[in-house]
């Protein structure tokens, strides 16, 4: 167990709806990351935030976005929801900005129908 | 995007055997990673080599990283059925952003 909580476990939206995602960072991270991992393929970066600031994007639309609050704890939330959205949302902390190991949540397993 | 490509996909040994394990990448990098995830569910990081280094081991895990030809490979020595999971390499790149980029993986299976 990596300390990192991510809820809800499973969730399925229909296309056109948002959703809200959310992520307890380990104690001590100040560092919070998400990925999108599609069926069979690896994550790929969606943003990171560092101390409440957004601090790096991938290749994701605004529709993607997302906070960090003062706890450091963090949410993604994704608007008008489509089909290949569907996928397993992964957040992942560290402490700083460095270049170290991420420490991986479950994941939330979103399905939009 | 992906950063590289894995080899094989899949991989299916016997318990006890060796399971090896590629990786390439297409830009210069600090750092690469490699994780395990079991089930679809989070991944667990396992070992990290720099740039700087050639090979790495951890218990039963040996990475060698060669820049050169932007590879890498993870060896499991040893191997046991609990190590049934799909294994992914990150790179963290030398410049810019310092997210992983991930590989797509490999599936391994060890039958006992």
């Amino acid at each position: 167990e990596t300390g990192v909580t991510q809820s809800p476990t499973h969730l399925i939206k229909t296309r056109g709806q948002q959703v809200t995602l959310r992520c307890s960072s380990q104690s001590g991270h100040n560092t919070v990351s998400w990925y999108q991992q599609a069926l069979g393929q690896g994550p790929q970066f969606i943003f990171q935030y560092y101390r409440e600031e957004e601090n790096g994007r991938g290749n994701f639309p605004p529709r993607f976005s997302g906070l960090q609050f003062p706890n450091y704890s963090s949410e993604l939330n994704v608007n008008a929801l489509e089909l290949d959205d569907s996928a397993l949302y992964l957040c992942a902390s560290r402490s700083g900005q460095g270049l170290s190991e991420q420490y991986f949540g479950p994941g939330t397993r979103l399905t939009v129908t | 995007s992906q950063q590289g490509e894995e080899d094989p996909q899949a991989l299916s040994i016997q318990e006890g055997e060796n399971a090896t394990m590629n990786c390439s990448y297409k830009t210069s990098i600090n750092n690469l990673q490699w994780y395990r995830q079991n089930s679809g569910r989070g991944l667990v990081h396992l070992i990290l080599i720099r740039s700087n280094e050639r090979e790495k081991h951890s218990g039963r895990l040996r990475v060698t990283l060669d820049t050169s030809k932007k590879s890498s490979s993870l060896l499991i020595t040893a191997s046991r059925a609990a190590d049934t999971a799909s294994y992914f390499c990150a790179t963290v790149m030398d410049t810019g952003r310092r997210a992983l980029t991930f590989g797509s993986g490999t599936r391994l299976q060890v039958q006992p």
